[in-house]
């Protein structure tokens, strides 16, 4: 167990929907990225943050958003969602606000129909 | 050409044999991931490193700075270890991850 933890494990909507995942860091972990990975690819970053604050932006769509808040936890929001949408979304947290070690979550697996 | 490569891209191996996955990087880092990614989805972080060698069990990890390199090395593979192994650098200019295409490990009984 990370200790990172992410909800809903699965979900599944239609084209055109918003979603909003969300992230529970490790206890104490400031930082949390968001990252994507579609069938069979790799990890693509999208969005980073450090104690509620934005600190990196990496190949997020507009249609994409996310927010860390107070107690940290983060959500990330897809709206207007497409079927390429469709993938795994990792949370994962880290000690500093440079990349510590990292701990990932078990991932939200989003089916877009 | 990526920043971070990885060599091979897919590896089938014995139960026992020895392996070695690489890593190369061609930026300034604060410090290089290997983690783990099972068939399920799960991503495990194995090594942090900035300089050195780190053991865990059957896993080695090496990196030498001044060649911009690291190594992942399983001893005695086991079936379980089949999984992709994922290098990922944090840039020193700014701290961000920069990740390789990952590594597929395949240990056959």
């Amino acid at each position: 167990d990370s200790g990172v933890t992410q909800t809903p494990k699965h979900l599944i909507t239609a084209t055109g929907q918003r979603v909003t995942l969300r992230c529970s860091p490790r206890s104490g972990d400031l930082s949390v990225y968001w990252y994507q990975q579609s069938l069979d690819q790799g990890l693509q970053f999208l969005i980073q943050y450090y104690n509620g604050e934005e600190r990196a932006k990496g190949n997020i769509l507009e249609r994409f958003s996310a927010q860390q808040f107070p107690d940290l936890h983060s959500e990330l929001n897809l709206s207007s969602l497409e079927l390429g949408d469709s993938a795994l979304y990792f949370c994962a947290s880290s000690a500093g606000g440079w990349t510590g070690e990292l701990f990932f979550g078990e991932g939200s697996r989003l089916t877009v129909l | 050409k990526n920043e971070v490569e990885q060599s091979p891209q897919n590896l089938t191996a014995q139960e026992g044999e020895f392996i070695t996955i690489n890593c190369s990087y061609s930026v300034g880092i604060s410090a290089l991931h290997w983690l783990q990614q099972h068939p399920g989805g799960g991503i495990v972080s194995l090594f942090m490193l900035s300089s050195g060698k780190k053991k865990h069990g059957r896993l080695i990890a090496t990196i030498n700075i001044q060649e911009k390199h690291s190594s992942l090395h399983i001893t005695a593979s086991h079936p379980r270890d089949s999984a992709v192994y994922i290098c990922a650098v944090s840039a020193k200019s700014n701290y961000q991850l920069i990740w390789g295409a990952g590594t597929k490990l395949i240990i056959k009984p």
